[in-house]
């Protein structure tokens, strides 16, 4: 089956404490990204690579990590988690085929930093 | 940042009628998407409509883009209580999309 697994669904942390968020899908995608969604704020892009060892930042970058040393593989990283962090977060990925520009979603981590 | 916004916010309707939801954007576009997100879960893409495309259709779903207007609209025909979510226009790709604030739709029995 075509999907896009996170991990952990659920996480609560303490401020300080670096975490990671496995990010894994299994379409062959050139694409994936990070998006962090917020209640009044909508979703807004953290980073995005578009393919090996090729990744940048996007609309709000600050306080977190990546890499893409495999293609199917797109971990977050939390350096130094802070409470304004406590989001829920959605890994994405999708083709460079310009005709399909469909996005796969996982099915989301909430995070609470305390 | 925001492309655009979506209204209504929230639309609460009995089964088995329309919802129509409308969304508006900023800047050109090759194309614009929609997408569903029940309650804390991930997104699912339902519906993609290319710029020089007027008019779509998916089983239910019926979606309409005016780009002299920078506006589209997304029509459930025949509502069921499993559509009860969120709804999200989006432009861009799967590079980047950008979402609008979304449109939570409540079915009532």
């Amino acid at each position: 089956e075509a999907q896009v697994t996170q991990n952990p669904r659920y996480l609560i942390t303490v401020t300080g404490k670096k975490l990671t968020v496995t990010c894994s899908q299994n379409m062959n995608h050139e694409y994936m990204s990070w998006y962090r969604q917020d209640p009044g704020l909508g979703l807004r892009q953290i980073y995005y690579s578009m393919n090996v060892e090729v990744t940048d930042k996007g609309d709000v970058p600050e306080g977190y990590k990546v890499s893409r040393k495999e293609k199917r593989n797109f971990p977050l990283i939390l350096e130094s988690p802070s409470p304004n962090q406590t989001s829920l977060y959605f890994c994405a990925s999708g083709m460079t085929d310009p005709s399909n520009t469909e996005a796969f979603f996982g099915q989301g981590t909430r995070l609470t930093v305390v | 940042s925001q492309q655009g916004e979506e209204d209504p916010q929230a639309l609460s309707i009995q089964e088995g009628e329309n919802a129509t939801m409308n969304c508006s954007y900023k800047t050109s576009i090759n194309n614009l998407q929609w997408y569903r997100q029940n309650s804390g879960r991930g997104l699912v893409h339902l519906i993609l409509i290319r710029s020089n495309e007027r008019e779509k259709h998916s089983g239910r779903l019926r979606v309409t883009l005016d780009t002299s207007k920078k506006s589209s609209s997304l029509l459930i025909t025949a509502s069921r209580a499993a559509d009860t979510a969120s709804y999200f226009c989006a432009t861009g790709g799967a590079q980047k999309l950008v979402f609008g604030q979304g449109t939570r739709l409540t079915i009532n029995p």
